[in-house]
């Protein structure tokens, strides 16, 4: 079946420096993937998706790119802020189900 | 306003006693979800509904019903409530091509 896995279950940082999270896929349609953030005490929030293969997509500073070839969709920002710290859900629609969750990745950005 | 509302926020509820979670969404989605989220485990699926009296088995529906006789309402149950059932619930609703799904603020619910 569909799976999505995230690598990193946590990442600390110091604000201003670059960060990657980790996102690949598997699945057997056509790939739609997205990228959720959830704050502390809130609900998910859509930051990114993407069916578009090697196109990069960006939002709020953050950006992705899906790669077919690879299975991968890692999130990526130059610069961390203080409030880029949350939880972050690399997600896959698989059609029939919604959308098939990763674990999470924890971000922790420190002054 | 697109919105997806859950009742109540935060629920205490003793081990054996029932629990309805109630969901609404003011968007005419046809799909409705509900999910966990745990600690270490992500969000995982309960039930999925297509749209009115057409639900679906998630992949974690034991000891969980759901019931929407409206499009815009999404009803979880639990009948006899357990201590692992302890967890935060989260509603959500998306379009048919799943475009983009839309989470509620959250139910969290202690079962004691």
């Amino acid at each position: 079946g569909d799976s999505v896995t995230q690598t990193e279950g946590l990442v600390t940082l110091t604000k201003g420096l670059p960060v990657m999270l980790n996102c690949t896929y598997q699945t057997t349609y056509s790939p739609f993937l997205f990228w959720y953030v959830q704050h502390l005490n809130e609900a998910p929030k859509l930051l990114l998706k993407s069916s578009t293969d090697n196109k990069r997509t960006e939002h709020q500073g953050f950006y992705a790119t899906l790669h077919k070839s690879s299975s991968s969709f890692h999130l990526q920002k130059s610069s961390v802020q203080l409030s880029d710290s949350a939880l972050y859900f690399c997600a896959l629609n698989n059609y029939a189900q919604g959308l098939t969750f990763g674990l999470g990745t924890r971000v922790s950005v420190f002054p | 306003d697109m919105k997806v509302t859950q009742m109540p926020r935060y629920l205490i509820k003793r081990m054996g006693e029932n629990v309805l979670l109630e969901c609404g969404q003011d968007m005419s989605h046809e799909t409705m979800y509900w999910y966990r989220q745990d600690p270490g485990l992500g969000l995982q699926l309960i039930y999925i509904s297509y749209d009115v009296d057409s639900n679906s088995e998630g992949d974690i529906p034991k000891g969980y019903r759901v019931s929407r006789k409206k499009r815009e309402h999404f009803s979880l149950i639990l009948d006899s409530a357990k201590t692992n059932q302890t967890s935060v619930y989260f509603c959500a609703s998306s379009d048919s091509a799943n475009t983009e799904v839309f989470f509620g603020k959250g139910t969290r619910l202690t079962v004691v």
